[in-house]
């Protein structure tokens, strides 16, 4: 069975530092890899995703992701946080190219302070 | 905007009563999905559609069923309702069936008494 484990509830940065937010996963065959933001009272947005190909993918925002295959990691990076990135975030995945529906992690909440 | 309409956008009902949320998908897109947002169970993946046939289900309840119609928007219906089926049901789209990259509605949020 698929799964994703986002082992941090909450992830305090403050602005101008660089951000982690951690993500593993279990999945047979091979992943695809995503991550969503969601802001308050909001519907999830996408960021970036993982498919094939290079190991470091850049996403919106100036956010990127490296995808591990060895310790089945997909972590979301940024270099220079902003307070406006404050937000939940989650990582999911799909058994790529026979399913769409994703798996959601439990989410992590961002917080980046001035 | 995502692109992505659902209805209504709140929604307050007693137990045991049975609702509708709607979902109009993105223009071009075959794909719907229906997920539950809640606090003790995250984002649960509930029943997928694509082009008005079944393509995937997960942990949706027998109380509750979907269909998509011809024009490719979506019904989830919820059924003998109870105080834990309070949550954020989102409903998303995508031009396939198998890519993964979804677009999500605003969400319906329900609330049952």
């Amino acid at each position: 069975a698929q799964s994703v484990a986002q082992p941090e509830d909450q992830v305090n940065v403050a602005e101008g530092n660089p951000l982690t937010v951690k993500c593993t996963y279990s999945v047979s065959g091979n992943p695809y890899l995503f991550w969503y933001v969601q802001y308050p009272n909001r519907g999830l947005q996408f960021l970036l995703k993982y498919i094939t190909g290079d190991n470091l993918v850049k996403g919106s925002y100036g956010f990127e992701a490296e995808f591990n295959k060895s310790q089945t990691s997909f972590h979301l990076k940024k270099p220079s946080a902003l307070v406006s990135d404050s937000a939940l975030y989650f990582c999911a995945v799909s058994r790529g190219g026979s399913q769409g529906n994703l798996i959601f992690g439990k989410g992590t909440k961002l917080s980046v302070k001035p | 905007d995502s692109g992505v309409t659902q209805t209504p956008k709140h929604l307050i009902t007693a137990t045991g009563q049975r609702v509708t949320l709607r979902c109009s998908p993105r223009s071009g897109d075959l794909s719907v999905y229906w997920y539950q947002q809640s606090l003790d169970q995250g984002l649960q993946f509930l029943i997928q559609y694509y082009n008005g046939e079944e393509r995937a289900k997960g942990n949706i309840l027998e109380r509750f069923s979907a269909q998509q119609f011809p024009d490719l928007h979506s019904e989830l219906n919820l059924s003998s309702l109870e105080l834990g089926d309070s949550a954020l049901y989102f409903c998303a789209s995508s031009v396939g069936a198998d890519t993964g990259e979804l677009f999500f509605g605003e969400g319906s949020r329900l609330t049952v008494l």
